[in-house]
C-alpha cells in the first residue's frame, strides 16, 4: 500500500544553517506530494506542493523537488530562521488509492538563535 | 475570512460519556475529513465525505461517528467504545476528493477523558 516515510526527529539547528528534511514514499500510481507544517498547539498548513514528477514546489524559502527515479520529496532551505521551529509533514495522495492522503510521521525542528 | 473553524480547542470528558467535536468551513469544500493524531504517529484518517449525505470509513474508524447533513459541517462523534479517546482531533476539507488538491486543516480539538 502506499506510505511515507520520513527521517526522524528531533533536529536542531542554529540560525542561518542549511535545512534538509528527507522524505521518500510508496505508491502504486502517480501521486501528489505536499509538505505540511503544524506549529504548536495548531493544524496543519500547507507549505508547499507538486503534482507530477520533477516539479519543484516552493514557498518561504522551503523548496522541494518531486523525484520519481528516487521516490523521493526531500524538504529544502538554505538559511533557517528561529520562527521556523515547528513540526514539518510530508504527505502524498494517490489516485489508485481512493485520493486519500498518506501522511508520514513529522520531523519536529527546532531552531536556535 | 474563509476557513475551518473548529469548537471547542480544548475538551474534557469522564469515561464512558460520547462526546461531538465540532468541524465548519465556509470555503465551500466538498470533501471534509477527520484525523487522529497521537505523538509519534503522524496523522491516521477516521472518517471522510466526499458529498453531503455519504460518508466512509478511513483506517480507524471504529469507536467513532460521523454526520453530513449539510455541506459546511462535519460533526465527530467520539463514543463510548473506543478505547483509546484522548488524542488531538484535525478536520480538515478539500476542493473535491482528488489527488492534486490540497487539504485546509482547522485549529484541531484536544480531547482528554479521564
Amino acid at each position: 500500500g502506499d506510505s511515507v516515510t520520513q527521517m526522524e526527529g528531533p533536529v536542531t539547528l542554529s540560525e542561518e544553517a542549511f535545512l534538509t528534511i528527507n522524505c521518500t514514499y510508496t505508491a502504486t500510481g502517480y501521486p501528489s506530494l505536499f509538505w505540511y507544517v503544524q506549529y504548536p498547539g495548531e493544524g496543519l498548513q500547507l507549505l508547499l506542493k507538486a503534482t507530477k514528477a520533477d516539479d519543484k514546489g516552493s514557498n518561504k524559502g522551503f523548496e522541494a523537488t518531486y523525484r520519481k527515479e528516487t521516490t523521493s520529496f526531500h524538504l529544502e532551505k538554505g538559511s533557517v530562521q528561529v520562527s521556523d521551529s515547528a513540526v514539518y509533514f510530508c504527505a502524498l495522495s494517490d489516485q489508485d488509492t481512493g485520493n486519500q492522503f498518506y501522511f508520514g510521521t513529522g520531523t519536529s525542528l527546532t531552531v536556535i538563535p | 475570512d474563509g476557513g475551518i473553524t473548529q469548537s471547542p480547542k480544548y475538551l474534557f470528558r469522564k469515561e464512558g460519556q460520547n462526546v461531538t467535536l465540532s468541524c465548519e468551513q465556509n470555503l465551500n469544500h466538498d470533501a471534509m475529513y477527520w484525523y487522529r493524531q497521537d505523538p509519534g504517529q503522524g496523522l491516521r484518517l477516521i472518517y471522510y465525505s466526499q458529498i453531503v449525505n455519504d460518508f466512509q470509513k478511513g483506517d480507524i474508524a471504529e469507536g467513532y461517528s460521523v454526520s453530513r447533513e449539510k455541506k459546511e459541517s462535519f460533526p465527530l462523534t467520539v463514543t463510548s467504545a473506543q478505547k483509546n479517546p484522548t488524542a488531538f482531533y484535525l478536520c480538515a476539507s478539500s476542493l473535491v476528493s482528488l489527488p492534486r488538491y490540497e487539504q485546509y486543516f482547522g485549529p484541531g480539538t484536544r480531547l482528554t477523558v479521564t
